[in-house]
């Protein structure tokens, strides 16, 4: 299976908005609510900030925001912060007992 | 709080074996399914292996398959990978991971990660 596809980067301004998209297939993202996004920085373990398409784990804030239209999952981030320039992972049940990731999307805040 | 330990890394040269251990606390341990991710250097997150709750039903990866063993002892709280025919492509941080739920596929609670590097 190959890997979900997110962009490479993606940049925004503190307060803006941005949108890190994770695109699959009717196999994975399209087939099942099982979405995940994580938040990782370097040097350190990465961290689950949304599960199940759009559910946020206690502690998470809410500007952290996920969606699914068919087979695209979307990650957005409002109110965009300096703490928030990290890696962000999209990851989705396979169908095979098994998970996949997304490559990754370096988020910059300028 | 969740934590999870990870032990038993290091260098190892091609075609060796290596086991890792978790050890796991702050949670009841054998309510919930683990999973191995690993990390290369510089590279993103790639899944292993899971590992169900009681049951011990297993799932790998295709890179991994053939070559890899989880398994779990829920009377010491501890999750194990055990790793043959190692190549240098399997160079990585590797992470255990708790479920969000007791057989979910979402990674809830992250490890520290335990460096592996296959090298002669």
């Amino acid at each position: 299976q190959s890997a979900l596809t997110q962009p490479a980067s993606v940049s925004g301004s503190p307060g803006q908005s941005i949108t890190i998209s994770c695109t699959g297939t009717s196999s994975d993202v399209g087939n099942y609510d099982l979405v995940s996004w994580y938040q990782e920085y370097p040097g350190k373990a990465p961290k689950l900030i949304i599960y199940e398409v759009f559910q946020r784990p206690s502690g998470v804030s809410t500007r952290f925001s996920g969606s699914k239209s068919g087979n695209t999952a979307s990650l957005t981030i409002s109110g965009l912060q300096a703490g928030d320039e990290a890696d962000y992972y999209c990851s989705s049940y396979a169908g095979t007992r098994t998970i996949i990731f997304g490559g990754g999307t370096k988020l910059t805040v300028l | 709080e969740v934590q999870l330990v990870e032990s038993g890394g290091g260098l190892v040269q091609p075609g060796g074996s290596l086991r890792l251990s978790c050890s796991a606390s702050g949670f009841t341990f054998n309510d919930y399914a683990m999973h191995w991710v690993r990390q290369a250097p510089g590279k993103g997150l790639e899944y292993v292996s899971t590992i169900s709750s009681t049951e011990g039903y297993t799932y790998y990866a295709d890179s991994v398959k053939g070559r890899s063993t989880i398994s779990r002892d829920n009377s010491k709280n501890t999750l194990y990978l055990q790793m043959s025919s190692l190549r240098p492509d399997d160079t990585a941080v590797y992470y255990c991971v708790k479920s969000q739920y007791s057989s979910s596929w979402s990674l809830a609670h992250w490890g520290q990660g335990v460096l592996v590097s296959v090298s002669s």
